[in-house]
């Protein structure tokens, strides 16, 4: 099965500063059709995850600018570029281009 | 609005069975493979199952962690997915979400708790 590694997996940050999380994938994540499925979520305390990026670097309806994705084969990164009080909550990335699906261990963003 | 709601969740005792319902609304439910996602307390987010649209001849996939004794099936009729879970363990104990789609899930039910205890 395929592992995703995430870090840091706690990331104490300042208002208007920006942060950067990584994810790393035991196997290349692109698929025979050529894309390349790995997403992020963001999961606030008692709330259902949302996603915010798919497809490495495509942001969802909604989603702040300040959000951005970015990486290629095994290695991602998620960027918030100027991080806000809203961001805070755990992020994960997620893979769905091999049987089964597999999310990171989660990184935990705080206001510092 | 797409919307999922999953229901059934509750407290049951080890070995015994316990089936989630996970009802859509606001796209064409028989189009999009369900998975679900489930996250014990305090912890991370596991892959549990998914069903796939009657195009791919609706078939089943498991995390091994619940292979032989959950499975997923779906009534397309009335846009709702279930879960059925056998020989629960406490392991088990955990918030189950369905969601929309596999490789990018994109809309997430809020969660049902189950939770596994004598």
């Amino acid at each position: 099965d395929v592992v995703m590694t995430q870090s840091p997996l706690s990331l104490p940050v300042i208002l208007g500063q920006p942060a950067s999380i990584s994810c790393r994938s035991s196997q290349s994540l692109v698929y025979s059709d050529g894309n390349t499925y790995l997403n992020w979520f963001h999961q606030r305390p008692g709330q259902s995850p949302r996603r915010l990026i798919y497809k490495v670097s495509n942001r969802d309806s909604g989603v702040p600018d300040r959000f951005s994705g970015s990486g290629s084969g095994t290695d991602f990164t998620l960027k918030i570029s100027r991080v806000e009080a809203e961001d805070v909550g755990v992020y994960y990335c997620m893979q769905g281009t091999h049987w089964p699906g597999a999310f990171g261990q989660g990184t935990k963003v705080e206001i510092k | 609005e797409v919307q999922l709601v999953e229901s059934g969740g509750g407290l049951v005792q080890p070995g015994r069975s316990l089936r989630l319902s996970c009802t859509a609304s606001g796209f064409s439910f028989g189009d999009y493979t369900v998975t679900w996602v489930r996250q014990a307390p305090g912890k991370g987010l596991e892959w549990v199952g998914i069903i796939r649209s009657k195009t791919y001849s609706g078939t089943t996939e498991y995390a091994a962690s619940v292979k032989g004794r959950f499975s997923i099936s779906r009534d397309d009729s009335r846009s709702i997915a279930y879960l059925q879970m056998n020989s629960l363990k406490t392991e088990d104990t955990a918030v189950y979400y369905c969601t929309r789609g596999r490789r990018e899930p994109d809309y997430w039910g809020q969660g049902t708790l189950v939770t596994v205890s004598s």
